[in-house]
């Protein structure tokens, strides 16, 4: 079956980095886009950024854009965000998330998650 | 960006009872709408997703109708494990994709 795990979160101070990666199994991974979905605590879920297939597009919300840049690895079946220039508001549980069909931004499995804290 | 809101925030219903949720877009967004299930600690879980089709493995008590703007996920006959946060997403188009902002299905 499907499984994404995600790993990397931690405590960070602000301005400072991180890296996020979520690894996939149980289907041909190079066939999906990877989408990137945060969910601060006790509050509601934002769309953060997207890769698609191949890894020649990525697209950004907003509120991460410039700071945050997404990419993978499809012969390790490895999704990952780098993080730069982290504020307080950053601070989520980073899921990754399968598109489950092309072009259509909606996911059918999702990790579990993996907590992003920022503060000094 | 698409604003979605979803209504009402808190809805308290009786096991076996029907639950009507809504969603809905600040423009159109055809039928490119999906709706989540999200327990506390989890993952969201999709649910609905093109207004009105059934994920993999979702009860039939669980329907969706809609398109446009306003849309509804009605759960039949409430069952003890259905009772979490419910979220409706668009994907008409991106970036970006939004999320309503959930309504909690507690029971009554």
């Amino acid at each position: 079956q499907v499984q994404l795990v995600e790993s990397g979160g931690g405590v960070v101070q602000p301005g400072r980095s991180l890296r996020l990666s979520c690894t996939a199994s149980g289907f041909t991974f190079s066939s999906n886009g990877m989408h990137w979905v945060r969910q601060a605590p006790g509050k509601g879920l934002e769309w953060v950024a997207v890769i698609g297939d191949t890894g020649s597009v990525d697209l950004y919300a907003d509120s991460v854009k410039g700071r945050f840049t997404v990419s993978r690895d499809n012969s390790r079946n490895t999704v990952f965000l780098q993080l730069n220039s982290l504020r307080t508001e950053d601070t989520a549980v980073y899921f990754c998330a399968r598109e489950y069909r092309h072009d259509n931004w909606f996911f059918d499995d999702w990790g579990r998650g993996t907590l992003v804290t920022v503060s000094s | 960006e698409i604003v979605m809101t979803q209504s009402p925030a808190t809805l308290s219903v009786s096991p076996g009872e029907r639950a009507t949720l809504s969603c809905r877009a600040s423009q159109s967004v055809n039928n490119k709408l999906a709706w989540y299930q999200q327990k506390p600690g989890q993952a969201p879980r999709l649910v609905i997703y093109d207004a009105s089709t059934r994920a993999t493995g979702i009860p039939a008590r669980f329907s969706g109708s809609g398109s446009g703007t306003e849309f509804t996920l009605t759960i039949s006959s409430l069952q003890s494990d259905d009772f979490a946060v419910y979220y409706c997403q668009h994907y008409n188009n991106g970036p970006p994709v939004t999320f309503g902002q959930g309504t909690r299905l507690e029971i009554k």
